[in-house]
């Protein structure tokens, strides 16, 4: 079945400092990829997502980047923020038959001051 | 906004015990999900709904049943709670249409089973 591998685990960075997260994904026909970021306590949310006509989309400090042929994609966050200390959630989704979601295993994310 | 809304923030249920958590949305939207949500594992898909009366299996439907009466409800269904259920439940809920749009979460459920 479909499957989403999301690493690291944890990572820990200086604020000010960039951050990487890396997703695979199994399903081919896969064209959804959002990112959610949950805070201590609180629901995920979407941060940012990208498709799959598109190889990079970015957001002021965050950014994704997509690699189809190796079902690859990527959250990238510069000049990090004590804020962005949260887990961060990688998905897929295809909509050619089901709009299933499926994530990845999270990566808890420690900014330090 | 967009609300999901679990009936409940705080279960604590017997070994045993039916359980029902309930999740409504009020977006109109098709798709519904529950998650199970543990430390190290992410977000773990439990069952899917696309439509009403609808439902298709996630990765870990074991244990877990679903209901889905009306578009705007999903309901998980513990048929014999075990203390191995004992986690964080998240509903979720997006709409069908291309694009395809993000999903929305409700306040999570934390039920644990003694």
């Amino acid at each position: 079945g479909e499957n989403v591998e999301q690493h690291p685990s944890t990572l820990s960075v200086q604020e000010g400092d960039s951050a990487v997260i890396k997703c695979t994904y199994s399903d081919s026909a896969s064209n959804y990829f959002p990112w959610y970021k949950q805070e201590l306590g609180k629901r995920p949310q979407l941060i940012i997502d990208i498709r799959s006509n598109v190889g990079e989309k970015k957001d002021q400090r965050i950014a994704v980047t997509l690699n189809k042929t190796a079902k690859h994609f990527s959250l990238h966050i510069t000049e990090t923020q004590p804020e962005d200390s949260a887990v961060y959630f990688c998905a897929a989704s295809r909509t050619d038959s089901s709009y299933k979601l499926i994530f990845g295993s999270g990566t808890r994310l420690l900014v330090r001051p | 906004d967009v609300k999901v809304t679990q009936s409940s923030r705080y279960l604590v249920k017997r070994t045993g015990e039916k359980v029902f958590l309930e999740c409504v949305q009020d977006m109109d939207h098709e798709n519904m999900f529950w998650y199970r949500q543990d430390p190290g594992l992410g977000l773990r898909l439990i069952y899917f709904s696309y439509d009403v009366k609808m439902k298709e299996k996630g990765d870990i439907p074991e244990g877990y049943s679903v209901s889905r009466e009306k578009k705007e409800r999903f309901s998980l269904i513990l048929e014999s709670a075990s203390t191995n259920q004992t986690s964080m439940y998240l509903c979720a809920s997006s709409p069908n249409g291309a694009p395809i749009t993000e999903a929305f979460f409700g306040q999570g459920t934390r039920l644990t089973v003694v």
